[in-house]
């Protein structure tokens, strides 16, 4: 199975700054990662596939990039709605993996 | 627009069965591979099964494989999760998830799940 390796685990951030989370897959995945947003109590939701296309809906200051192995979140002036907890996931194979979670809170 | 509703979750003993359900609406159902994904409490997301648009592939993780069985039934627009020989790591809320034309895709829209507790 693909290990994603996400980190960091938690970041504290003020509303207004730019943060990074990083996913790194145990072999080549090919772009085939997607970013997810989660709030407490709901359905993850889709916000970026193929490492770096937008999902229709989402806001521009959410950003993706990478390749290989390596890849990164990036958002570019955290809003208050943007507190929520962060996966990636592989769907290069099966069985489709996570990563562990980023969970982004109010310093 | 897309609709994901899962149901039939509850509270079941160890060793026992359960089968949930998710119908879908807003889309041409019998176009999608479909997913199952599951969150235990306070953890993270981990994927448990797919079925091809014809029903015909089914892949598993490891640790549901010869427990678990996804199906579907495309005049119903429903995909189902019938779950043996329960374990308490079990627990979990179930999320029904959509895929793409192909197996490897992302999941672009999510039910708001149905949770399952495995306890005596």
């Amino acid at each position: 199975d693909i290990q994603m390796t996400q980190s960091p685990s938690a970041l504290s951030a003020s509303v207004g700054d730019r943060i990074t989370i990083t996913c790194r897959a145990s072999q080549y995945i090919r772009n085939s990662l997607a970013w997810y947003q989660q709030k407490p109590g709901k359905a993850p939701k889709l916000l970026l596939f193929g490492a770096s296309k937008l999902e229709g809906g989402v806001p521009s200051r959410f950003s993706g990039s990478g390749s290989g192995t390596d890849y990164t979140l990036t958002i570019s002036s955290l809003q208050p709605e943007d507190f929520a907890t962060y996966y990636c996931q592989q769907y290069y194979d099966t069985p489709q993996t996570f990563g562990q979670g980023t969970k982004v809170d109010i310093k | 627009e897309v609709h994901l509703v899962e149901s039939g979750g509850g509270v079941v003993q160890p060793g026992g069965s359960l089968r949930i359900s998710c119908v879908a609406s807003g889309f041409t159902f019998r176009s999608y591979w479909m997913t199952w994904v599951r969150q235990a409490p306070g953890k993270g997301l981990e994927w448990v099964a797919i079925i091809k648009q014809d029903g015909g592939d089914k892949l598993y993780v490891d640790s549901v494989k010869g427990r678990f069985t996804i199906s579907r039934d495309n005049s119903q627009n429903s995909v189902y999760l019938q779950m043996n020989t329960l374990r308490a790591d079990d627990t979990a809320v179930y999320y029904c998830a959509r895929g793409g034309y192909f197996p490897s895709s992302h999941l672009d829209n999510w039910g708001r799940g149905t949770l399952v507790t495995v306890s005596s």
